[in-house]
């Protein structure tokens, strides 16, 4: 069964520091890869997706996230992060099928970012 | 650009109570979900939509009831409230299906006495 691991329930970091929130995957056919970031009292926005290509997409807002194959990873990750960034962040692994059947988005428990000013 | 509306944002039951949930899109997407957010276990599906009037389970859907009588609008019932239940419940809607991106609403917050 399609799983995803978000290992780390919080991470802080301070504004202007680089960051990573870790995702891994668990999937056995070839996997589609979100971020999705939900702002408090707000619903879930994409930040970014991976089908395939290049292992590295760039998202909204200076985010990018990598895949590898080999580690069953997603991680996310920002060069400096801002205060607005504050937020909680859900990797998801698709586990639909085309044609019609619906985009059954497996989600991580999610990762509570905090950035202190 | 279109917009996802969930009312009530707010919703306080009594235990055994029948409570309804609505989401109305203007995107003109085929698909429409519901998801459940608990705190610390991430969202989980309840049930899903890819056309008018017609209904799929997801991993949660004992103890809920859902409707899609029309393209843009999609409903979910919770047959029978808990004592104590404390959720989000989240709508959202995709193009067809497969990869796409889903756009959510910003959810309707159970609280049942």
């Amino acid at each position: 069964a399609q799983s995803v691991t978000q290992p780390d329930a919080r991470v802080t970091v301070s504004e202007g520091a680089s960051l990573q929130l870790r995702c891994k995957y668990s999937y056995s056919a070839t996997p589609y890869l979100f971020w999705y970031v939900q702002y408090p009292r707000q619903g879930l926005q994409m930040l970014l997706k991976y089908y395939s290509g290049d292992p590295v997409v760039q998202g909204v807002n200076g985010f990018e996230a990598e895949f590898s194959k080999s580690d069953s990873s997603f991680h996310l990750r920002k060069a400096s992060v801002h205060w607005s960034d504050s937020a909680v962040y859900f990797c998801a692994v698709s586990a639909g099928n085309y044609g019609g059947s619906g985009n059954k988005l497996i989600f991580g428990t999610g990762t509570l970012l905090s950035v202190k000013p | 650009g279109g917009i996802i509306t969930q009312t009530p944002k707010f919703l306080i039951g009594q235990e055994g109570q029948k409570l309804t949930l609505k989401c109305q899109q203007n995107f003109n997407h085929d698909t429409m979900y519901w998801y459940r957010q608990d705190s610390g276990k991430g969202l989980r599906l309840i049930y899903y939509s890819i056309t008018e009037n017609d209904l799929q389970k997801g991993d949660l859907s004992e103890g809920y009831d859902a409707s899609r009588e029309k393209k843009s609008s999609f409903s979910l019932t919770v047959t029978s409230a808990q004592k104590n239940e404390m959720a989000v419940f989240l709508c959202a809607s995709s193009i067809l299906g497969g990869a796409e991106t889903l756009y959510f609403g910003s959810g309707t917050r159970l609280t049942v006495l």
